[in-house]
């Protein structure tokens, strides 16, 4: 079980450019949530996603942040127009919807906006 | 919305002294969860204890809940150079779908 899979590590975006982080959950879970990482902060949730639906975006920005986990393939969260307060590590996280074992968190992706 | 916060922010210790830290809370929870997070890199889930549970143990870690006072303490015993890293609490919430995080606590073990 190679857990819960961000891609990529480091992405480096300029001015106004799109990004696209995405993150495969772990085996066997269905349920995806997105948190992100100022420098010296603790993680700030962001949305949380089933298979094609989206349960609770209430900590994503308005305008320019979206996200989707579809039926196939991997978890995206996709950053539109970057500007340099989006900097930041963006961590992703899976869990079974079901007990209460944890969470299991990605590795994170480092978003350098330049 | 509620939010872990842990005292203290930084702790610097000798190896094999205790390191205790501290959460509070402000709402009804399911579960608290302590989390570990190395310079640079992801978190590791570390312990969580429920909300009708008082104290749980995993190896060295020791961590107490006081749902009266909204608070839990994460204790590391005979602590290693390798147990440097960023600690965090984080509670799971009745009704929300996501962990509410603290700022963290900065653990340094001196060898």
């Amino acid at each position: 079980n190679a857990g819960v899979m961000q891609n990529p590590r480091h992405l480096v975006r300029r001015r106004g450019q799109e990004a696209r982080l995405r993150c495969s959950p772990m085996k066997g879970h269905s349920h995806v949530y997105w948190y992100r990482q100022l420098p010296e902060e603790g993680l700030k949730f962001m949305v949380y996603l089933q298979k094609e639906n989206i349960i609770d975006e209430s900590g994503m920005p308005k305008e320019r942040f979206s996200a989707e986990f579809p039926k196939e393939g991997p978890s995206i969260l996709r950053i539109q127009q970057v500007v340099r307060g989006d900097s930041a590590a963006y961590f992703c996280a899976s869990s079974p919807g079901w007990g209460d074992n944890g969470y299991t968190f990605g590795s994170g992706t480092r978003l350098t906006v330049v | 919305s509620q939010q872990g916060e842990e005292d203290p922010q930084a702790l610097s210790i000798q190896e094999g002294e205790n390191a205790t830290m501290n959460c509070s809370y402000k709402t009804s929870i399911n579960n608290l969860q302590w989390y570990r997070q190395n310079s640079g890199r992801g978190l590791v889930h570390l312990i969580l204890i429920r909300s009708n549970e008082r104290e749980k143990h995993s190896g060295r870690l020791r961590v107490t809940l006081d749902t009266s006072k909204k608070s839990s303490s994460l204790l590391i015993t005979a602590s290693r150079a390798a147990d440097t890293a960023s600690y965090f609490c984080a509670t799971d919430a009745q009704g929300n779908n996501r962990l509410a995080f603290g700022k963290g606590n900065q653990v340094v073990v001196i060898p």
